[in-house]
């Protein structure tokens, strides 16, 4: 059975900064394109961020670019998402999306 | 970068009819499109991949079709578990605005 499950998220002012993970199973994560994708309260699905099967490449959209780090350890079936100089548009659930199979997602609060 | 257009953004329909759901890509994406409805609460669950290959377990009142810029969704005759949002993306990017598909 596939699992994503995302964690990290939580309540951070203005400025802060967050790591997101998820851990996965189920599947062989080394040969999957991985992605982060959120969803503002509301609001419809973004797509945030991707990563190649190695690592060697990696896609932001424009809105989190400089701000945002996606990163994977293949050797621990996990992926990343570091996000710094959070803004309160970024408040949203943040999902781990593998090959179209989701995780339960994570809520990032960004507040003062 | 692509853009996704997905219309109508609301939709009412009655159980049993019939509905089609279109997305637009600003430029070919031969057939790297999926679709996904999500309910209140949960995550997106995908319906449709490859432009037109039904997900395992997903019904077959489900269709999808379309190739390069031009996709739809058909759903063959609404049940009431079908009244959620749809969504389209371009596979592992963005997606296109939504649809709500509401019960008229």
């Amino acid at each position: 059975e596939v699992r994503l499950v995302e964690s990290g998220g939580g309540w951070v002012q203005p400025g802060g900064s967050l790591k997101l993970s998820c851990a996965t199973s189920g599947f062989t994560f080394s040969s999957y394109w991985m992605s982060w994708v959120r969803q503002a309260p509301g609001k419809g699905l973004e797509w945030v961020a991707n990563i190649k099967e190695d690592g060697s490449e990696k896609y932001y959209v424009d809105s989190v670019k400089g701000r945002f780090t996606i990163s994977r350890d293949n050797a621990k079936n996990s992926l990343y998402l570091q996000m710094n100089s959070l803004r309160a548009e970024d408040t949203a659930v943040y999902y781990c999306v593998a090959n179209a199979k989701w995780g339960q997602g994570t809520m990032v609060t960004v507040s003062s | 970068d692509i853009q996704m257009t997905q219309s109508p953004s609301t939709l009412s329909a009655s159980v049993g009819d019939r509905v089609t759901i279109t997305c637009r890509a600003s430029q070919s994406i031969s057939t790297w499109l999926a679709w996904y409805q999500q309910k209140p609460g949960t995550a997106p669950k995908v319906l449709i991949y490859e432009a037109s290959s039904l997900e395992s377990g997903v019904p077959s009142r489900f269709s999808g079709s379309g190739s390069g810029t031009e996709f739809t969704l058909t759903i063959s005759s609404l049940q009431p578990d079908d009244f959620a949002t749809y969504y389209c993306q371009k596979y592992n990017s963005y997606f296109g605005q939504g649809t709500k598909l509401e019960i008229k």
